[in-house]
């Protein structure tokens, strides 16, 4: 079964630092999303990302956050210049249509220090 | 825009009992509605989803779900769980014009021998 694909599974940064989480997702998908679950929290959605444009984000998603689909296979997201909040559980999607429910990764694991 | 709340942080239950699942919505536009799953240390896992017709849609590992309009409710049932269905269960929502997707805080249950 296709799978999203996020690497690293764990990243450590220092606070202040310039982070870039990459996925791949499913290869016939269109739509490219990133959601963070914030320790004991919910599932925040971050943005989404559709004929190489963001074509929604959330109030969290500030100059701080970039994403990129630099090939035709990669999906990442920077964090410029990392907080200590910004330490999570961050979970690449993807979609064939918008309704059609997503296919997560793993997640990758941020600690800020 | 749209708010998910799941009744129930937590739902204890004996293997081979019935479960249910609580979540109610809210939304000023049609949407469409998700059952994910968590294993630890996982990522999300689609479990089922109502876009439209039925109100009664079925998903994988013989869960079900039953779409109520006027109860603003999307509550999640198995007739029959096992230990292996211990996990965090997390109703989501949609717009249907809109990319993001919406998380309730979750429920976990756990399946008792």
């Amino acid at each position: 079964e296709p799978e999203v694909t996020q690497t690293p599974s764990h990243q450590v940064t220092q606070m202040g630092q310039e982070v870039i989480l990459r996925c791949v997702p499913i290869s016939n998908h269109l739509y490219f999303y990133w959601y963070r679950q914030i320790l004991g929290q919910k599932v925040e959605f971050l943005v989404s990302f559709y004929n190489n444009e963001i074509s929604e984000k959330s109030e969290i998603f500030d100059d701080q956050f970039s994403v990129e689909r630099p090939d035709g296979s990669n999906f990442t997201l920077k964090i410029r210049s990392t907080k200590l909040e910004d330490s999570a559980m961050y979970f690449c999607a993807s979609s064939t249509l918008v309704g059609s429910g997503y296919t997560f990764g793993s997640g990758t694991r941020l600690t800020v220090v | 825009a749209q708010s998910v709340t799941q009744l129930d942080s937590q739902v204890p239950v004996f293997e081979e009992a019935p479960v249910e699942l609580r979540c109610n919505y809210s939304s000023s536009v049609s949407v469409y509605l998700f059952w994910y799953v968590q294993y630890p240390n996982q990522g999300l896992q689609l479990l089922l989803k109502y876009l439209s017709g039925s109100t009664l849609v079925k998903g994988i590992n013989g869960f079900e779900a039953e779409f109520n309009k006027s109860q603003t409710s999307f509550h999640l049932r198995k007739p029959s769980v096992h230990i292996s269905d211990t996990a965090e269960y997390f109703c989501a929502v949609s717009g249907t014009g809109g990319f993001k997707t919406i998380f309730g805080a979750g429920t976990r249950l756990f399946v008792k021998a």
